[in-house]
């Protein structure tokens, strides 16, 4: 799937890091999600962005700063984690507005906090 | 109470069988719903998208929406054993702001044997 990238597809951090995860969608989409998936637990939606602007924050902790500079690209900015949030990230890409249209994922970042 | 939720399986077909996929939602005016299969490992495919009662087919998936009844299934037939994956059923529920927020359940774990 060449749809939506995501970089880097692995990850290792100690908890004093910062890292940065990417996301690329090639589907002419307006809105970008950010989703977290650990195990054994249903997918997290943690960001919306729809038309550049963000218009979800599901309670996220300020350690995890999105940011999105266009409606391609969207990013993830970590800094100082726990290691409970290892998990898979996972990137999703949708046409824009208020009906939910159906999402595409890209391959998604394994994330390791050690 | 569980706002989507699934079966977590495992469930278990022999190879050419039917195999029946269920998932109910709590909020009746859940507008739009979602399949998605996903391997073991990988990212979470789109499958299916349903938008009124009854059913919509495509190949070998038929997606069964009943929004009295609040649920959604998706029935696999002539289920083959590269059909083995996790299903994740995802719901737009009723917006209390957005309404791109999709709501996934746990998953069931599908297995088909050859």
């Amino acid at each position: 799937e060449t749809g939506v990238t995501q970089t880097p597809r692995h990850l290792v951090m100690g908890m004093t890091n910062k890292k940065s995860l990417k996301c690329e969608q090639h589907l002419g989409h307006n809105a970008m999600y950010w989703y977290k998936q650990s195990a054994k637990k249903p997918l997290e939606l943690m960001f919306v962005y729809n038309f550049k602007e963000q218009t979800e924050n599901n309670s996220v902790p300020s350690r995890f700063s999105p940011e999105c500079p266009n409606s391609s690209h969207l990013f993830l900015h970590l800094h100082t984690l726990q290691p409970e949030d290892s998990a898979l990230y996972l990137c999703a890409s949708s046409q824009g507005g208020r009906v939910p249209y159906e999402q595409y994922f890209g391959p998604g970042t394994r994330l390791t906090v050690t | 109470q569980k706002e989507v939720e699934q079966n977590s399986g495992p469930l278990s077909v022999p190879e050419g069988a039917i195999a029946s996929l269920n998932c109910t939602y709590s909020d009746r005016g859940s507008q739009s719903f979602f399949w998605y299969r996903q391997y073991s490992g990988k990212s979470p495919e789109l499958i299916m998208s349903i938008y009124s009662n009854g059913d919509k087919e495509d190949g070998r998936f038929t997606a069964q929406l009943n929004k009295a009844s609040q649920y959604v299934s998706l029935l696999i037939r002539d289920s083959q054993p590269s059909d083995s994956a996790t299903y994740l059923c995802a719901v737009s529920l009723r917006p209390s702001g957005s309404a791109r927020q999709l709501t996934f359940g746990s998953g069931t774990q599908l297995t088909v044997l050859p």
